[in-house]
């Protein structure tokens, strides 16, 4: 069972483009994190949201934890090639068996200039 | 560098040789994690430690799998008569309790 669904799996842009990635579950997260990837590296943390209906802003990229805390989404304005690679969200699912750190398959942008 | 060190970055192997990867966490961190990731996919969790003690682990380790961590400190993944199957990116992270978890670069591992 995928605790975590990502969706696109796929997004290809232009650059300046806006775009909004979504992470959802039917279980509740203590938090979520959420990570970017470029190919051959280890998945690089971007941010953590903790409390329900949080945003948070990290230049152009902003994260919003859902009020429930099943969903979170990333959305990235004026997109650059720079933004390019696998984004990954994560998290401790609670009352799950275990409390292992659990990803989402990623979504996989790509942008053009 | 005090990051998550993993080691080697590279392995080819034949199929059916045993091979075994090393992790060093971040030191003060206490949970240390193994995925294993394809290419274009999310990691997919394989086991993770507390301390020296192994908590959980996904049903995607076979028998052929096996992980430590004897003192608390790095840990190594084993895995014996490898097939082809098992050419993937191995990936450790490692974390303070419940927070954010930081990975190494991981070892690429291909079974010829």
């Amino acid at each position: 069972t995928q605790l975590l669904e990502q969706s696109p799996q796929f997004l290809s842009i232009q650059e300046g483009e806006n775009l909004t990635v979504y992470c959802n579950s039917s279980s509740v997260f203590s938090s979520l994190q959420w990570y970017r990837q470029e190919p051959g590296e280890g998945p690089v943390l971007l941010v953590t949201v903790v409390t329900g209906g949080e945003v948070k802003k990290l230049k152009r990229l902003t994260f919003q934890f859902g009020d429930a805390r099943k969903d979170s989404s990333l959305h990235i304005t004026a997109a650059q090639p720079g933004d390019t690679g696998l984004y990954l969200c994560a998290g401790d699912a609670i009352n799950q068996a275990g409390t292992a750190l659990i990803f989402g398959k990623g979504t996989t942008l790509s942008v053009s200039s | 560098d005090t990051g998550v060190s993993q080691d080697p970055r590279h392995k080819i192997t034949k199929r059916g040789q045993n091979v075994t990867f090393r992790c060093d966490p971040i030191s003060e961190h206490n949970r240390l994690y193994w995925y294993r990731q394809t290419l274009g996919q999310g990691p997919e969790f394989l086991t993770y430690f507390q301390n020296e003690a192994q908590l959980e682990k996904s049903r995607l380790l076979s028998d052929r799998f096996s992980a430590e961590r004897p003192k608390g400190s790095f840990s190594t993944l084993e895995i014996q008569r490898t097939e082809q199957g098992d050419s993937a990116m191995y990936l450790c992270a490692s974390s303070l309790a419940v927070s954010e978890a930081f990975f190494g670069q991981g070892t690429r591992l291909t079974v010829v």
